[in-house]
């Protein structure tokens, strides 16, 4: 079936490095990918939808300088946490919606911790 | 209000139990439902789908009640391995999945 590749899974940086988390969906083309994050014990929060070849649509409160995302071809999407402090550390999960498939695919997730 | 309203739990209940999880939704448009279960620190990943005529898998049962706005979920015969996080989603066909916080059950021995 249709997978998402995401990676890294997880990553440690220091406050006001910048982290790269990419997804590539594998067997099929996403033209529109999600970004969610995910607190402790919280629900996902959609911060935003890249779509290939435009810019992303953000959500509100999600600063688009913060969180870089690039969705050049059809089959990668990525999102930069610049200048990450301890209050970015979370789980972010990217996915795709694929044709003849209900609901979503989704990513594994990256857990990132900013030290 | 949230627009996906959903107990947390914890529900604690032996193996062999019949648990039920019922959840909200504040959006008339929504079109599409589903229940998805979620692993500490992994992926959501898809349970079911749920319809207005309910559909059941196996162990699993789902309903959809739209003039009262909320779903559910009924587990028959719990086992050890459906200790999880049961999360209600729907989609409004405009953007992404809407997420509720989650429903945890714990199946005990």
């Amino acid at each position: 079936g249709a997978v998402v590749s995401q990676h890294p899974s997880w990553v440690i940086c220091k406050s006001g490095t910048s982290v790269k988390i990419e997804c590539r969906s594998l067997d099929f083309q996403a033209t529109t990918m999600f970004w969610y994050r995910q607190f402790p014990k919280q629900s996902l929060m959609l911060m935003a939808t890249s779509n290939e070849g435009s810019k992303a649509t953000y959500e509100q409160g999600v600063e688009k300088d913060k969180f870089l995302i690039n969705h050049a071809s059809l089959t990668l999407s990525t999102l930069t946490v610049t200048s990450a402090h301890p209050e970015d550390s979370s789980f972010y999960i990217c996915s795709a919606r694929v044709t003849g498939v209900d609901g979503y695919t989704f990513g594994s997730g990256t857990r990132l911790t900013v030290v | 209000r949230k627009e996906v309203e959903q107990d947390p739990g914890p529900f604690n209940v032996p193996e062999g139990a019949t648990v039920a999880f019922n959840c909200t939704y504040s959006n008339s448009a929504s079109q599409s439902f589903f229940w998805y279960r979620q692993d500490c620190r992994k992926e959501p990943k898809l349970l079911m789908s749920v319809y207005s005529s309910g559909n059941e898998d196996g162990r699993f049962t789902a309903q959809l009640n739209r003039a009262s706005q909320y779903i559910s979920l009924l587990i028959r015969d719990s086992k050890l391995s459906d200790s999880a996080t049961y999360l209600c989603v729907m989609d409004t066909g405009r953007r992404a999945l809407t997420f509720g916080s989650g429903t945890r059950l714990q199946v005990q021995p």
